[in-house]
């Protein structure tokens, strides 16, 4: 466990949706990431936060948004969803602003786009 | 942009033999590396991570990593593998931003 938890672990919804995915960093972490994995694609890097500023950006789609909250846990919401969009989205915290810190992942949520 | 490249897709090994993992980075300046590992329906796990000073890196469960900057290489090794060994593993690069770049991913089956 790596104290690093996601809700909810699977999620399957019809195109064109929205949905939200909740990220709760391990305890004192300020730094939160999210990634997404799918079989093409690979692992790719999202997004970053850093106590409650958003620090960095990836192959973030301009669909998806996150935030960061005062209490430090993290939303990933995904709207006007495709069925490319199917894919695991992990979440990762980490004490440091830069990444040179280990990063603790979560166990996901599974998306499924029908 | 740093890129990472896992030359092996798909590694498939019998129990007791020795396993090496390759991985290139495209990245001139300074990196900080690492290998995680996912197993089966879990989490990705750090194995081990290089910020500086020696490049043959110990990390948990028997792997460690050789980082040799002039090859722009990171390749991880294990002597003997075990059957719990089974995963998927990714080298990840970290260069002066702040987000991890990760490989394709290597699976490895080990068969008992």
């Amino acid at each position: 466990d790596s104290g690093v938890t996601q809700t909810p672990k699977h999620l399957i919804t019809a195109t064109g949706q929205r949905v939200t995915l909740r990220c709760s960093p391990r305890s004192g972490d300020l730094s939160v990431y999210w990634y997404q994995q799918s079989l093409d694609q690979g692992l790719q890097f999202l997004i970053q936060y850093y106590n409650g500023e958003e620090r960095a950006k990836g192959n973030i789609l301009e669909r998806f948004s996150a935030q960061q909250f005062p209490d430090l846990h993290s939303e990933l919401n995904l709207s006007s969803l495709e069925l490319g969009d199917s894919a695991l989205y992990f979440c990762a915290s980490s004490s440091e602003l830069a990444g040179i810190d280990e990063q603790y992942f979560g166990p996901g949520t599974r998306l499924t786009v029908t | 942009a740093q890129s990472v490249s896992q030359h092996n897709h798909h590694v498939i090994l019998s129990e007791a033999a020795s396993l090496e993992l390759g991985c290139n980075y495209s990245y001139g300046g300074t990196v900080n590396l690492f290998w995680y590992v996912q197993y089966p329906g879990q989490h990705l796990q750090l194995l081990l991570k290089y910020f500086s000073g020696d490049p043959l890196v110990k990390g948990i469960k028997g792997f460690e990593a050789e980082f040799i900057k002039s090859k722009f290489s990171f390749n991880l090794r294990k002597p003997s593998v075990q059957w719990s060994d089974t995963a998927e593993y990714f080298c990840a690069v970290n260069a002066d931003d702040y987000k991890l770049s990760f490989g394709a991913g290597t699976t490895v089956t080990v068969r008992a």
